[in-house]
């Protein structure tokens, strides 16, 4: 397997514009979650699936940001309008097993500058 | 809120020498601990994992002591190498919850 892959690598875009990051998860796995990642808040957790369903996305900072899965195999994170705090590493994991908690595959990242 | 921090932000060692990283919790219901490993321009990628049922966990040159009187996980590193250089976090969750919390990261430093 390829393991989780996210798209683009690497994004720049203007403040007001609006974003779209892409993950495709490890088939077969039944969790898919979105981080954060900045040097002053660490790894902070967005919003997780379970078999497509969003449980908890008390960590979306803002209306600004949503999250989608439609179906097992894909997830984007959408971010309208952009700014420029919102400039950070964005990773998506994913995880096999639904109840039992279990270690997270993570992305390679998807490293956005709001200029 | 509840969450999960680091006694330290930055930890150098020689090489060959046994490191020791440190990680505090403060939800007494975590049921779950992992320990993950971040290289530069890479995403975290699981080292070890414990379960709070478990006091010790061992594996290739990795070790997790879980201490939960204290609320206190450790992760030691036999025989660093150069290539254990990276930032190391340590992350928590619930029983039956997936919702994973990580810590702020340790920087570890291997020095020739």
């Amino acid at each position: 397997d390829a393991g989780v892959i996210q798209s683009p690598r690497h994004e720049v875009t203007e403040m007001g514009q609006e974003v779209t990051l892409r993950c495709k998860p490890i088939s077969g796995h039944n969790s898919l979650f979105w981080y954060r990642q900045t040097m002053m808040r660490g790894l902070e957790l967005l919003i997780y699936f379970n078999n497509n369903v969003p449980i908890d996305d008390s960590g979306m900072p803002e209306d600004r940001f949503s999250a989608k899965m439609p179906n097992a195999s894909f997830s984007t994170l959408k971010i309208q309008p952009s700014e420029p705090r919102d400039s950070a590493v964005y990773f998506c994991a994913s995880s096999p097993v639904l109840q039992m908690n279990t270690e997270a595959f993570f992305g390679q990242g998807t490293r956005l500058t709001v200029v | 809120g509840e969450s999960v921090g680091l006694h330290l932000p930055t930890l150098s060692v020689q090489e060959g020498d046994n490191s020791i990283i440190n990680c505090a919790y403060s939800n007494s219901a975590s049921d779950y601990f992992i320990w993950y490993k971040q290289e530069s321009g890479k995403g975290p990628q699981f080292i070890i994992d414990i379960r709070s049922n478990m006091d010790k966990r061992q594996g290739q040159r990795v070790t997790v002591l879980l201490n939960k009187t204290v609320k206190h996980l450790s992760l030691q590193i036999a025989a660093t190498q150069p290539g254990d250089s990276a930032v190391y976090f340590c992350a928590e969750s619930g029983q039956n919850n997936n919702d994973m919390r990580f810590g702020a990261g340790t920087r570890l430093t291997v020095k020739p």
